[in-house]
């Protein structure tokens, strides 16, 4: 149990487009999930913290208006990098945590971002 | 704001030995949760340990152990008889207790195992 998804595992965009990452929790309700950041052999960054039906928390530093989260249902959150830009091409990682074992978050593969 | 510090970047250990992985932490709240989470070449983030901050006794899971000092803010993770499949990276990380109960990373330890 405890199964987290994400699609895709890895996208290529153009520099300026816009580009969808999903995360679903495939076999639990989860209350709040969770987006993560990380580069090459750096440790995860949390970018924003969402709840279901309501507006992201976003971390210090993190751009609200360029990476836009979702999380429509307790089943799945969306972040969204718009305008994309190299500097943007990194491992993005979501985790969800549920309702019943609150203390523990559950970790998606990952989706590698590539912006040529 | 709570800080996690892992002080070694990489260590090695031979197969079948004991390797002990550094963290320390820094935190006003007395209840906490701590996590060591393995995150293998595939980047998926596995759960190794967890304890409780309230639980004097470390916790244990088959080969792997914690030394939790709570007044020194540190919290070690041992590996006994280490295999080929322990190399990863592993990272410490810190639990909020109340909000949305984030997580706080530390920087990472890469481990080798040696055959």
């Amino acid at each position: 149990g405890a199964v987290v998804s994400q699609h895709p595992s890895w996208v290529i965009c153009k520099s300026g487009t816009s580009v969808k990452i999903e995360c679903r929790s495939l076999d639990f309700q989860a209350t709040t999930m969770f987006w993560y950041r990380q580069f090459p052999k750096q440790s995860l960054m949390l970018m924003a913290t969402s709840n279901e039906g309501s507006k992201a928390t976003y971390e210090q530093g993190v751009e609200k208006d360029k990476f836009l989260i979702n999380h429509a249902s307790l089943t799945l959150s969306t972040l969204t990098v718009t305008s994309a830009h190299p500097e943007d091409s990194s491992f993005y990682i979501c985790s969800a945590r549920g309702t019943v074992s609150s203390y523990e978050q559950y970790f998606g593969p990952g989706t590698r971002l590539t912006v040529t | 704001a709570q800080t996690v510090t892992q002080s070694q970047p990489e260590m090695s250990v031979q197969e079948a030995e004991t390797v002990t992985l550094s963290c320390t932490y820094d935190t006003s709240e007395s209840d906490y949760y701590l996590f060591w989470y393995k995150q293998p070449p595939s980047r998926q983030m596995i759960l190794v340990i967890r304890q409780e901050a309230y639980k004097q006794q470390n916790a244990t899971e088959n080969r792997f152990s914690v030394n939790f000092q709570k007044a020194a803010k540190s919290f070690s993770l041992k590996i006994s008889d280490s295999q080929l499949g322990d190399a990863a990276m592993y990272f410490c990380a810190y639990r909020y207790t109340s909000g949305t109960y984030k997580y706080i990373f530390g920087t990472g330890t890469r481990l080798k195992v040696l055959a």
